[in-house]
């Protein structure tokens, strides 16, 4: 059985930052694409970024609210995926949900930003 | 970036009855290879989405066939034939064919 499961969420200040995890079991984790979308309070989906397997050089591609502040690593010896948040916004309050080629999906983790 | 737009907003249905979802892109979703990645999500009440449906028309694994992916190019549709009570939730088309990836604003069915 796929599972996949985030952590790191919490409550942070504007500015500040969050490390998110995205740890996967019942899959070959170092083929697997990863992608985080979030979802703010009673809104729909957002692409976050995605990064590759390190076969397919591992590169990292993120939406544009987000590029240069949050960036994603990968450590297939933990089957594991790193979100880094910096500089956070109010606009990146929600749950934060990793997914693997959208066919597998972890139950979220929820962020909040506020003063 | 393109612009995922789904119709209705809302959905009451009949438990029973059909109903039908409409996503238009503001680009042709046709890669390089021939496919159109167009992705169809549910996502219930308080759960994580689960896809149901991908490149237009192919049912994910265990998806009852109640659930009907169709179109092309920029027009695309989700019907499902006859709504159950577990079909309850909003449902969110996705294109996979140009980067950023993006969603449609979503459509919530709800029973009527």
């Amino acid at each position: 059985e796929v599972q996949l499961v985030e952590s790191g969420g919490g409550f942070v200040k504007p500015g500040g930052s969050l490390r998110l995890s995205c740890v996967a079991s019942g899959i070959i984790f170092p083929k697997a694409w990863v992608s985080w979308v979030r979802q703010a309070p009673a809104k729909g989906l957002e692409l976050v970024g995605r990064i590759k397997p390190n076969s397919d050089g591992g590169t990292t591609d993120f939406a544009t609210p987000v590029k240069g502040r949050f960036i994603m690593s990968r450590d297939d010896s933990r089957d594991t995926v790193y979100l880094q948040m910096n500089r956070l916004k109010i606009e990146d309050t929600g749950v934060y949900y990793c997914t693997t080629n959208y066919d597998y999906w972890g139950q979220g983790t929820l962020v909040t930003v506020s003063s | 970036d393109v612009v995922m737009t789904q119709s209705p907003l809302s959905l009451p249905v009949t438990l029973g009855q059909p109903a039908s979802i409409s996503c238009r892109s503001s680009q042709s979703l046709v890669y390089t290879d021939g496919y159109s990645y167009l992705n169809w999500f549910l996502q219930r009440p308080g759960q994580s989405p689960r896809r149901l449906i991908k490149k237009v028309s192919d049912r994910d694994s265990g998806v009852p066939d109640r659930f009907r992916g169709s179109g092309s190019g920029t027009d695309f549709t989700l019907n499902i034939t006859r709504v159950e009570a577990e079909d309850i939730g909003v449902y969110y088309c996705m294109q996979g064919t140009h980067w950023p990836l993006t969603f449609g604003g979503g459509t919530k069915v709800e029973i009527k």
